[in-house]
């Protein structure tokens, strides 16, 4: 299997501009999670689905981020409008279960600078 | 409010000594740690994991503790290898849920 597929791997985009990042999950899996990471914070639950049903978003820092899964193969996550503090990066995993008994497997991520 | 801490934001160790990378928590409801490992430009990548019910889990060279009533758990790396040179980021579920993650902390084995 090819793993989690991100896309972009790297995104330079200015302060308003519409972002979106896409995220091919690892085929099978039912769980699909979106992450941020910063320094300051760490690796930051966004969002997370469950058979393309978002079950928890309550890590969306703000309306401006929205997720999407339209079928078991695809998920977006848009920022509209971007602002410089959502530079950081975005990372999307998929797991087989909830029940994390061997992880979440991690796609490489896309690198957000917004200026 | 940062429920799980890795106040280490670095460790530097010699080659085939020990390395100790440190994690605490505050939220009682976990039941479930995993440590994950990252390297530059990469996704992490899945480590070792326990649960609550067990005070230790052993897998090759890495080694997890979990300290309940201390609310800390820690990954012994014996003996340290170039290659483990990456940043760690310890993790924690309530039941089964989602994922709460440390800050990381940056480990450098030197030659």
């Amino acid at each position: 299997d090819a793993g989690v597929i991100q896309s972009p791997r790297h995104e330079v985009t200015e302060m308003g501009q519409e972002v979106t990042l896409r995220c091919k999950p690892i085929s099978g899996h039912d769980y699909l999670f979106w992450y941020r990471q910063t320094m300051m914070r760490g690796l930051e639950l966004l969002i997370y689905f469950n058979n393309n049903v978002p079950i928890d978003d309550s890590g969306m820092p703000e309306d401006r981020f929205s997720a999407k899964m339209p079928n078991a193969s695809f998920s977006t996550l848009k920022i509209q409008p971007s602002e410089p503090r959502d530079s950081a990066v975005y990372f999307c995993a998929s797991s087989l279960t909830e029940k994390y008994l061997r992880g979440q497997y991690f796609g490489p991520g896309t690198r957000l600078t917004v200026t | 409010d940062q429920q799980v801490k890795q106040n280490s934001p670095s460790l530097s160790v010699q080659e085939g000594r020990i390395s100790i990378l440190n994690c605490d928590y505050t939220n009682s409801m976990f039941d479930y740690f995993l440590w994950y490992k990252k390297y530059p430009a990469e996704g992490p990548t899945f480590l070792i994991s326990i649960s609550s019910i067990k005070d230790k889990n052993e897998d090759g060279r890495f080694t997890v503790f979990l300290n309940k009533s201390a609310k800390h758990l820690s990954l012994h790396i014996v003996p340290s290898q170039p290659g483990d040179s990456a940043v760690y980021f310890c993790a924690a579920s309530p039941s089964g849920s989602r994922l709460t993650f440390g800050e990381g902390t940056q480990l450098t084995v030197n030659p």
